[in-house]
């Protein structure tokens, strides 16, 4: 079945550094790429998304990037603050034009030091 | 406007007995969704709706029942508790996005979720 792989599943930062998620995903159907982030305790929320016409998306000191022929996508986060300190999933989907679901990346657990 | 919400928030259960939880969400969304979370897996779904009165398996559905008799609420039902449904449920719901040419995609809000322990 559909999978998505994620990582590093833990990823230390100094502050102030940049730090990069990577994602890859099975299924070449898939048009749409969320990341959401989840604090501790706390719901996931979604952070960004980008779909399949775009290469790159960016939002302040966060960017996505896709690359479709290699079924890769990566979170990008310049300038890391310790408020960023969360556990962050990537996902895929095909859409509703399927009656599919998002299938979620395991996660990966972002520190940021001091 | 309260978005997600869900009930109860913390639960414990023994082996064998049922339970319900309830989703519920107040911005008209077509979708919904139940998840579980377990450390190092990520979100797994359990059953998906796509509208009021419709439902289907997701990746782990065994061992649960959904139901979604009213648009805005979505229930989650354990029959018969085990120690391995042990987790934190989510529940999220979604609108479509759509365009000429079809459908494109989706953004899930997600409830604050349900702590589960089965003992």
């Amino acid at each position: 079945g559909e999978n998505v792989e994620q990582h590093p599943s833990t990823l230390s930062v100094q502050e102030g550094d940049s730090a990069v998620i990577k994602c890859t995903y099975s299924d070449s159907a898939s048009n749409y790429f969320p990341w959401y982030k989840q604090e501790l305790g706390k719901r996931p929320q979604l952070i960004i998304d980008i779909r399949s016409n775009v290469g790159e998306k960016k939002d302040q000191r966060i960017a996505v990037t896709l690359n479709k022929t290699a079924k890769h996508f990566s979170l990008h986060i310049t300038e890391t603050q310790p408020e960023d300190s969360a556990v962050y999933f990537c996902a895929a989907s095909r859409g509703h034009s399927s009656a599919s679901k998002i299938i979620f990346g395991s996660g990966t657990r972002l520190s940021i030091r001091p | 406007n309260a978005g997600v919400t869900q009930t109860p928030k913390f639960r414990v259960l023994k082996t064998g007995q049922s339970m319900t939880l309830l989703c519920a969400q107040d911005m008209n969304h077509e979708y919904m969704y139940w998840y579980r979370q377990d450390p190092g897996m990520g979100l797994r779904l359990i059953h998906y709706s796509v509208g009021e009165g419709t439902t289907a398996k997701g990746e782990v559905p065994d061992g649960y029942n959904v139901s979604r008799l009213k648009k805005q609420n979505f229930l989650l039902g354990l029959e018969s508790a085990a120690p391995s449904q042990t987790s934190v449920y989510f529940c999220a719901s979604s609108y479509s996005r759509s365009r000429v040419g079809g459908v494109i995609g989706e953004t899930q809000y997600f409830g604050p979720g349900t702590r589960l322990l089965v003992l």
